[in-house]
């Protein structure tokens, strides 16, 4: 069953406006991972979280691993239009096997 | 070439044909991976090799067959095809298994099964 809810399914922004998206889980996660898809291509790793309560950037981008371990959000600041894709959760499930488990994804629209 | 890649990119197939799907990492890892990516649902893990062993088979029929013949290369063999198996499969590599260890992704094979 759906073990990570990733919200929202779909935004539309203007160019130059913050992002920001999110994941939860009834489970405790020992990772959290943040992957954007462009069209026609493979997911690409974004950022990697390890710790709750970690908080990580990579250039715009920024994710927290929640405290609670069953959260984590990503925010994009100042949006550009190659920013556009579907951007995906992942991580791996406390006292499961280490496979990761995924969310529906975010699909970002930015308008110029 | 660098990364992973996948081939083919494409792919049509009726239901009583036999095809395959390759992927290739050139980034020295011992762990390889297939995912069927569908419309509207997560990325669902399939198959996992570690050092060219199955550790992982996520309750694929067997119409859908994985070979790891090395470390480096991995094929789905694919036969008598349902139209709900038409998706996206995507390759991935990494170090080794494990949750800690960053997959990298292949561009994936769209298949279309008529």
């Amino acid at each position: 069953g759906q073990q990570l809810n990733q919200s929202p399914q779909s935004m539309f922004i203007q160019e130059g406006e913050d992002v920001s998206m999110n994941c939860t889980s009834s489970s405790i996660f020992n990772t959290w991972l943040w992957y954007k898809q462009d069209p026609g291509e493979g997911p690409v790793l974004l950022i990697a979280l390890y710790k709750a309560g970690e908080l990580t950037s990579n250039g715009r981008l920024t994710a927290q691993f929640g405290i609670t371990r069953k959260d984590s959000f990503l925010n994009i600041s100042a949006s550009i239009p190659s920013d556009v894709g579907i951007y995906f959760c992942a991580g791996t499930i406390q006292g499961g096997s280490e496979k990761l488990v995924f969310g529906k994804g975010t699909k970002l629209t930015v308008n110029p | 070439e660098t990364g992973v890649t996948q081939t083919p990119r494409h792919l049509v197939m009726g239901m009583t044909n036999k095809k395959s799907l390759k992927c290739e990492q050139h980034l020295g890892h011992n762990a390889m991976y297939w995912y069927k990516q569908s419309a509207k649902k997560p990325l669902e893990l399939m198959f996992v090799y570690n050092f060219k062993e199955q550790t992982e088979n996520n309750s694929v029929p067997s119409r859908f067959s994985p070979e790891c013949p090395n470390s480096s290369h991995l094929f789905l063999h694919l036969h008598t095809l349902q139209p709900e198996d038409s998706a996206l499969y995507l390759c991935a590599s990494s170090p080794r298994a494990g949750g800690k260890e960053t997959q990298y992704f292949g561009p994936g094979t769209r298949l279309l099964v008529l």
